[in-house]
């Protein structure tokens, strides 16, 4: 089974610059996850969608931070601006989850790890 | 607000003794509690998971966590280390009682690097 796919695996952009980052999860999963993981620091929820809808997207910075997820499948998270601060990795995961029933495990990506100039 | 501590950064083992990782955890309702490693420029790869039942969890490559409620903690658990479980370990929550919108999140603790030395 192919696992979550994520690209570029690095990226180097001068600030200021836009930038856009892929995730294509595990085939059937419902759910799709982006992370933000700063050095030292545990993965933190940018945005959630269950099928195309963005379930929670509270924690995006969303001045400058868009995504989304075109049927259902794909997903594709952009910065635009870029600044010096989101110098991170950003993760992606993906998860079967129903309504109701016992919270399955989320399965990651490599992740992409941007550099702002 | 669920929240995750692990109080060590660094956990220095030798290779064939029994290693701990700790979690201690804080949510509002019931936990579910989860383990990930993470290997050098790689993902997070999931290691086991606390629903329900048993507190003590058996996961991949010989790993076991215990949960403990009245501590709040799951510690994580393996009883010979080698010196390929040298990684990065996260500790996970999600309270059980909110399924939906922005409930339905997992709250990482800061991570604790094991090292295992020959």
């Amino acid at each position: 089974e192919a696992g979550v796919v994520q690209s570029p695996r690095y990226k180097i952009i001068e600030k200021k610059q836009p930038v856009a980052f892929w995730c294509n999860p595990i085939s059937g999963h419902n759910t799709l996850y982006w992370y933000r993981q700063n050095l030292g620091q545990g993965p933190e929820l940018l945005i959630r969608y269950e099928n195309e809808e963005a379930v929670d997207d509270s924690q995006l910075p969303k001045d400058r931070f868009s995504a989304e997820r075109l049927k259902g499948v794909d997903s594709t998270l952009k910065i635009q601006p870029a600044e010096l601060g989101d110098s991170a990795v950003y993760l992606c995961a993906s998860s079967w989850v129903t309504s109701g029933s016992s919270y399955n495990e989320q399965f990651f990506g490599p992740g992409t790890r941007l550099t702002v100039l | 607000a669920q929240s995750v501590a692990q109080p060590e950064d660094q956990v220095n083992v030798a290779e064939g003794n029994p290693l701990t990782v700790k979690c201690t955890y804080s949510v509002s309702g019931n936990p579910y509690l989860f383990w990930y490693v993470q290997y050098p420029n790689r993902g997070l790869q999931f290691l086991l998971k606390y629903i329900t039942g048993d507190n003590l969890v058996k996961g991949s490559y010989g790993f076991e966590a215990e949960f403990n409620k009245s501590q709040t903690s799951f510690h994580l658990k393996k009883p010979s280390a080698l010196v390929s479980d040298s990684a990065l370990y996260f500790c996970a929550v999600r309270d059980a009682l909110i399924l939906t919108g922005g409930g339905n999140k997992l709250t990482f603790g800061t991570g604790t690097q094991l090292k295992v030395e020959l």
